[in-house]
């Protein structure tokens, strides 16, 4: 069965400093893994996403992840945060080869961005 | 190209009222998800229709829930009758595919339900 694990559920940084949101995952097979974000009152959004393509995959506004299959781990990156990326994201982790077409979502890490 | 259409976008009712929420999918966009995501968790999928057919209702409590998609476009979600523990946004999402869905799905805004 698939899941995901998000490490951190709040993580607050500085505005101009890196950010780095964690996310480890479980699957049978070879998965595809997202990353979306969603804004206070907004429906969820998608940044990125890796299909077995480039382990490094680079998504909108300025954020990227990198797909560690030895680490299990698809952590989110971004070189310097911004006000406007204080949200709430969530890994997810889909495994179409072992015939699962379900979207399981982590249990998210809410982003808070200090002027 | 407009996105997933949801309402309401907010609901406010009494335990063991009803309620029924509203989802229009993307034009073209074979797949519809209904999610229910409660404070604090990621969404949780309740049930998957393909056109007009049920392809997963595993996790949707069928004793108070209910959905239906008669004509393969646009969807109803129903609880009767409604419990505290319903209290929750319900997202309906979709995509043109089951197999496009596994790649990426389109969400709606949600409709927050609080039940009292």
């Amino acid at each position: 069965a698939q899941s995901v694990t998000q490490l951190d559920s709040h993580v607050s940084v500085s505005e101009g400093t890196p950010v780095l949101l964690r996310c480890n995952y479980s699957s049978s097979y070879s998965p595809s893994l997202f990353w979306y974000v969603q804004h206070p009152n907004k429906g969820l959004q998608l940044l990125l996403k890796y299909t077995s393509a480039a382990t490094l995959v680079k998504g909108i506004n300025g954020f990227e992840a990198e797909f560690k299959k030895s680490e299990t781990s698809f952590h989110l990156t971004k070189p310097s945060a911004h006000m406007s990326d204080a949200a709430e994201y969530f890994c997810v982790v889909s495994d179409p080869g072992a015939g699962s077409y379900q979207l399981t979502f982590g249990k998210g890490t809410k982003l808070s961005v200090i002027p | 190209e407009a996105g997933v259409a949801q309402s309401p976008r907010y609901k406010i009712i009494e335990k063991r009222q009803s309620v029924a929420f509203w989802c229009n999918p993307i034009s073209g966009h074979a797949t519809l998800y209904w999610y229910q995501q409660i404070l604090g968790q990621g969404p949780k999928l309740l049930i998957q229709f393909q056109n007009n057919g049920v392809v997963d209702d595993s996790q949707l409590p069928k004793d108070r829930f209910s959905a239906e998609r008669l004509k393969g476009v646009d969807s109803t979600l129903k609880i009767q009758p409604a419990k505290l523990e319903d209290s929750a946004v319900y997202l309906c999402a979709s995509s043109l595919s089951q197999r496009e869905g596994t790649v990426g799905q389109y969400f709606g805004p949600g409709t927050r339900l609080t039940v009292t």
